[in-house]
């Protein structure tokens, strides 16, 4: 199957900080990422899908300003989460889709854990 | 939006024992995976299954597109496959988004 990373795997950081989180497709190309969050013993909820060369497009309720995303290469996307609020703390997954095989299967990395303090 | 829903929310289980879980969705979809999310968070890919039926060594699943449920058979237990499995759906055709089910809280015990 296709890799997906995420880096860092863990992230604690004061209220009022910016922190980003990388998203990188290792062995295929990817025109669209997707970024999700997952709470406590909760489902995920997709944030955004990332295209590159292009701006992300944003679920409802979802801050723009607040969850920037760049996507600047076709394996790699970023997530900032800016100044950073302790509701802000959560698990962040993204996810690829690789069009290498017939299946259109998505593929996701292991996460970030973000604490805000 | 396509709603899914997953059954049962919980389940326990005896080691060596089988199991079947069921996802249910609200609308034709395009793309169904069932995945494995161990307790570090990562999610682990089982099946492409937006139809017909797959397997894979103890796991194997069934997808009825036209009555619009899957399901995820697990034999012979292992504590091993404790956490929580996913099915997640996707409406279209190529890079589309998954809409995730609850999930079905697996507990394996020796």
């Amino acid at each position: 199957g296709a890799v997906v990373s995420q880096h860092p795997s863990r992230v604690i950081c004061k209220s009022g900080t910016s922190v980003k989180i990388e998203c990188r497709s290792l062995d295929f190309q990817a025109t669209t990422m997707f970024w999700y969050r997952q709470f406590p013993k909760q489902s995920l909820m997709l944030m955004a899908t990332s295209n590159e060369g292009s701006k992300a497009t944003y679920e409802q309720g979802v801050e723009k300003d607040k969850f920037l995303i760049n996507h600047a290469s076709l394996t790699l996307s970023t997530l900032t989460v800016t100044s950073a609020h302790p509701e802000d703390s959560s698990f962040y997954i993204c996810s690829a889709q690789t069009t290498r095989v017939r299946e259109e299967t998505q593929y996701f990395g292991p996460g970030t854990r973000l604490l805000v303090l | 939006g396509i709603q899914v829903e997953q059954s049962p929310p919980d389940l326990i289980l005896q080691e060596g024992a089988n199991s079947t879980l069921r996802c249910n969705f609200s609308d034709s979809v395009n793309n169904l995976q069932w995945f494995h999310q161990n307790p570090w968070g990562q999610l682990i890919n089982l099946f492409y299954i937006p139809s017909g039926t797959k397997q894979n060594g103890r796991l194997s699943a069934t997808t009825v597109a036209t009555e619009r449920y899957s399901l995820l058979y697990i034999s012979s237990s292992q504590t091993t496959d404790s956490g929580v499995y996913f099915c997640a759906v996707a409406l279209y055709s190529g890079n589309t988004p998954l809409v995730f089910g609850k999930g079905t809280r697996l507990s394996v015990i020796a």
